[in-house]
């Protein structure tokens, strides 16, 4: 199966800073991607859909300014949270969708945040 | 997108057969059934899918109703691996894999020793 990579896996800042992670389709090249945000013992809510090359797509209730996509190329989407505070602690994950007669979307392993 | 619903939880002891429910009673005549599963502290990884038919492949079986209201994950013998979240998803076909999926709350299955 296709392999999607994220980076950090493991983030720790203080409030008031802003992180970077890198969502990554290691052997395929993904349009779109999908950032997922999942609280203990919850399900994943989907935060937007990050298109390659333009705006991404926010979900209702999710704060564009404050959660700023960026899909530059085929295989690369970052997604930065800005001005972190703890309630945006969380763990943060993506994936890509091969298209084509694929139908599977492949997950990144997860960026677990911490804000102190 | 249609909506699903699984027990919340599901018990199971290592190599016996686990049947994951899923209810989708909304169910359109385009939607695939997905499965998902997380395990802990990682990203979902996909399962399998079908349509109409019953579906095999090495990771588990998916069962589906004749009317498509339900459907059915057997995991043919349980893992202590294989205790995950599994996730019923329905997508509609005509929009691919690049079209974002709707996580509900799935079904903890725990697998005893």
């Amino acid at each position: 199966g296709a392999v999607v990579s994220q980076h950090p896996s493991r983030v720790i800042c203080k409030s008031g800073t802003s992180v970077k992670i890198e969502c990554r389709s290691l052997d395929f090249q993904a349009t779109t991607m999908f950032w997922y945000r999942q609280f203990p013992k919850q399900s994943l809510m989907l935060m937007a859909t990050s298109n390659e090359g333009s705006k991404a797509t926010y979900e209702q209730g999710v704060e564009k300014d404050k959660f700023l996509i960026n899909h530059a190329s085929l295989t690369l989407s970052t997604l930065t949270v800005t001005s972190a505070h703890p309630e945006d602690s969380s763990f943060y994950i993506c994936s890509a969708g091969r298209g084509g007669s694929y139908n599977e979307q492949f997950f990144g392993p997860g960026t677990r945040l911490t804000v102190l | 997108d249609a909506k699903t619903t699984q027990p919340n939880s599901m018990e199971s002891n290592e190599e016996e057969p686990v049947h994951l429910p899923c209810n989708h009673s909304t169910i359109s005549g385009t939607d695939y059934i997905h499965w998902y599963r997380q395990l802990p502290s990682q990203g979902p990884e996909y399962v399998i899918h079908g349509l109409t038919s019953n579906v095999n492949n090495r990771m588990a079986s998916l069962a589906i109703a004749e009317d498509r209201k339900s459907s059915t994950l057997i995991l043919h013998r349980a893992t202590l691996r294989d205790a995950a979240v599994y996730y019923c998803i329905l997508r509609d076909r005509e929009k691919g894999s690049n079209y974002k999926l709707t996580f509900g709350k799935g079904t903890l299955l725990t697998v005893n020793p």
